[in-house]
């Protein structure tokens, strides 16, 4: 089975960083992704990590142990407009989709930046 | 990429009627995948969409209430059977173009059941 787990509320002041962490239990692990949703919209896309490692993308980074299953989604500089929840989702195995293909989300964090 | 239309994009239904969801896709993709997302609540994969075959259900969802349709590489659609309150909720199309690739979604439809 799958057990994702990350905050579920983070609050942080504008031109700071913020770090969102997600531990993960899988089967099949094949990879970590990290979405961006605002309310009343779809996910976007913002990293994906397959290897140990960091991977930074602007004002954003993303880190991944395997052996530790776990990942930190970091976001620098926070904007107004980075009020939003965070999604971190695992590519593994499912009752249903043995193949592993499909992503399993977390159940989010949502984060309130202030000025 | 891939752009996801998905329409309708909202619906107000009556409870025991059915309502379908269509997915498509701008391009030719090898995946797709329908989740539910429950007010306040993250993404709950329903079913993987299989290209000429059954869909393939994870636990908690099954064919007789959420029948699944595939005829091709761009298209899907999901339809919500015999409609109750509890199935109030925002249902999403998502493609993915390859196995490293990241998931693409649709706007969603928003589906509220009186």
């Amino acid at each position: 089975g799958q057990n994702i787990d990350q905050p579920t509320e983070m609050t942080a002041t504008e031109g700071a960083i913020v770090q969102i962490n997600c531990t993960y239990q899988t089967s099949g692990f094949n990879g970590l992704f990290w979405y961006q949703q605002h309310a009343g919209e779809a996910p976007t896309f913002l990293s994906y990590n397959v290897l140990d490692g960091l991977e930074e993308k602007g004002r954003f980074s993303s880190f991944l142990s395997r052996s530790k299953g776990y990942s930190y989604l970091l976001l620098k500089e926070l904007q107004m407009k980075d009020s939003a929840s965070y999604l971190c989702a695992v590519r593994g195995r499912s009752r249903a989709n043995q193949a592993g293909t499909a992503l399993i989300f977390g159940k989010g964090t949502t984060l309130s930046v202030s000025s | 990429s891939a752009v996801i239309s998905q329409k309708p994009s909202r619906d107000i239904c009556q409870r025991g009627t059915s309502l379908t969801i269509q997915c498509q896709v701008d391009s030719q993709v090898t995946m797709m995948f329908w989740y539910r997302q429950q007010p306040g609540q993250s993404l709950t994969l329903i079913a993987t969409a299989n290209q000429g075959s059954e869909a393939t259900y994870e636990s908690g969802f099954v064919i007789d209430k959420f029948p699944i349709s595939r005829p091709n590489l761009t298209f899907s659609t999901l339809t919500v059977s015999n409609m109750s309150p509890e199935d109030s909720s925002i249902y999403l199309c998502s493609a993915r173009t390859g196995v490293d690739t990241e998931a693409f979604f649709g706007q969603g439809t928003r589906l509220t059941v009186v």
